[in-house]
C-alpha cells in the first residue's frame, strides 16, 4: 500500500514569515494528493488539493508544488497569520481509499 | 456549505460495551468512509462503503466493527465490545466521486474507561 512521510512534525514561524511543509509517497499510481488543516477539536478541512497532471496550484497565501518523479510534494504559506497555527496533513490516495501523513503542527508566534 | 454531521460529539464508554456511532454525510455523495484518529498520531484508514457495501477495509477493521447506511441519510460505525485501545477520535467522510478530496465530520472522541 501506499506510505507517506510527513516532514517536519512541528514548525514555528514568526508571523508574516513562510511555513513549508513537505511530504514523500510511495506508490506511482497515487494521482491526487490533498492537504488538510485540522484545528483543535475539529475535524481535517480540505485547504487545497493537486492532481498529479499539475507541478504546481496556488490560492490566495497557500500554494502546492508536486514533484511526480521525485514522489514528493509540498505545502507552502506565506504570510502566515496566528489563525493559520494547527495541525496539517498530507495524504496520497489509491484508488479511493486515502494515506495521510503524520501531520505538522504549525504554530505562528504573533 | 454542505457539512458531514456527526453524533455525538464525545462518547464515554465502559470496556466491552457496545457503542454506535452516526454520521449523516453529504446529500449528493455517494462514497462513505470511517477513520479514526488515535490522540497524536495519524488519521488512519477503517472503512469505505459504496452502494450499500463495504468496499474496502483496513486491518484495523476487525469483526468487532460494523458499518450500516440505514435509511437514506445516515451512516453509523458499531463497536461491538469496546476495548480500552479503541479509545480515538472517529471521523465521518464522505465523497461525491472518485479522485477528489474528502468531506470530514467533525468527530466523534471516543472514550474507553
Amino acid at each position: 500500500g501506499e506510505n507517506v512521510e510527513q516532514h517536519p512534525s512541528t514548525l514555528s514561524v514568526q508571523e508574516g514569515d513562510s511555513a513549508v511543509i513537505k511530504c514523500t509517497y510511495s506508490d506511482s499510481a497515487s494521482n491526487y494528493f490533498p492537504w488538510y488543516k485540522q484545528e483543535l477539536g475539529k475535524g481535517p478541512q480540505l485547504i487545497i488539493d493537486i492532481r498529479s497532471n499539475v507541478g504546481e496550484k496556488k490560492d490566495q497565501r497557500i500554494a502546492v508544488t508536486l514533484n511526480k518523479t521525485a514522489k514528493h510534494f509540498s505545502l507552502h504559506i506565506t504570510e502566515t497569520q496566528p489563525e493559520d497555527s494547527a495541525v496539517y496533513f498530507c495524504a496520497a490516495n489509491t484508488g479511493n481509499q486515502f494515506y495521510f501523513g503524520t501531520g505538522t503542527s504549525l504554530t505562528v508566534i504573533p | 456549505e454542505p457539512e458531514v454531521t456527526q453524533t455525538p460529539s464525545h462518547q464515554v464508554t465502559q470496556m466491552g460495551q457496545e457503542v454506535i456511532l452516526r454520521c449523516v454525510p453529504i446529500s449528493n455523495h455517494l462514497y462513505f468512509y470511517w477513520y479514526r484518529q488515535i490522540l497524536g498520531q495519524k488519521v488512519e484508514f477503517l472503512v469505505s462503503f459504496y452502494n450499500n457495501e463495504i468496499s474496502e477495509k483496513s486491518e484495523i477493521f476487525d469483526d468487532q466493527f460494523s458499518v450500516e447506511r440505514p435509511d437514506g441519510s445516515n451512516f453509523t460505525l458499531k463497536i461491538r465490545s469496546t476495548k480500552l485501545e479503541d479509545s480515538a477520535m472517529y471521523f465521518c467522510a464522505s465523497l461525491e466521486q472518485p479522485d477528489y478530496g474528502y468531506t470530514f465530520g467533525s468527530g466523534t472522541r471516543l472514550t474507553v474507561v
